[in-house]
């Protein structure tokens, strides 16, 4: 069975400084790991994902995330946020191929 | 690509009545499916199908809800009878099973029952 652990529900944060938001997942197969926001009223989408290879991965808007099999954790990071960054962060894993399994997710704010 | 297309983006009705909420997938993927969000429960998966075939619907609360895909392009939720309890954002997702599974949500139907 998965199951994707967000250890923060909610992250403020001022204009400018530097973020990370947790993911850790837990499953007996490899598996692919995604990032989606969702900005107010709206679906969600993707920021990044992990298939194979390279353990860090760069998505849209500046955000990045490192991929750490022995902790089994898929961090998301940016090293400057702005205020358009404030939104919903959802963790996903899948055991391919198949469903997704999403986390409960990580409301971030940016303060001004 | 249009992306994934849900009708209506809102629905308000009456408790007792029948809802019928659409999704239509973007063309080549082979899986569907549909959630709901709330403040309470967070998102969750309500059914998913590949092929056109029901996979999982272990996350439809009660027979009140039920679902159809009748061919690739086309996808139903409907709910009768609606109550309260079920105001919530309803999305839809496709993605290409067999593939990276990256799924491509809708941008949500939010139906209030009063």
């Amino acid at each position: 069975a998965q199951s994707v652990t967000q250890l923060d529900s909610q992250v403020p944060v001022f204009e400018e400084a530097p973020v990370e938001l947790r993911c850790n997942y837990s499953s007996s197969v490899s598996v692919y790991l995604f990032w989606y926001v969702q900005y107010p009223n709206q679906g969600l989408q993707l920021l990044l994902k992990y298939l194979s290879g390279s353990t860090l991965v760069k998505g849209i808007n500046g955000f990045e995330a490192e991929f750490n099999k022995s902790q089994t954790s898929f961090h998301l990071r940016k090293p400057s946020v702005h205020i358009s960054d404030t939104a919903e962060y959802f963790c996903a894993v899948s055991p391919p191929p198949g469903n997704l399994f999403f986390g409960t997710g990580t409301r971030l704010t940016v303060i001004p | 690509d249009a992306g994934v297309i849900q009708s209506p983006r809102h629905e308000v009705t009456e408790m007792g009545q029948e809802v019928t909420l659409r999704c239509k997938p973007i063309s080549g993927h082979n899986s569907l499916f549909w959630y709901r969000q709330t403040m309470m429960r967070g998102l969750e998966l309500l059914i998913y199908f590949n092929n056109n075939v029901p996979i999982d619907d272990s996350g439809m609360p009660e027979d009140r809800f039920s679902a159809k895909m009748p061919n690739a392009s086309f996808s139903t939720l409907k709910i009768q009878p609606s109550e309260p309890r079920d105001s919530a954002v309803y999305f839809c997702a496709s993605s290409w099973t067999g593939g990276d599974d990256e799924q491509f949500f809708g941008p949500g139907t939010r139906l209030t029952v009063l």
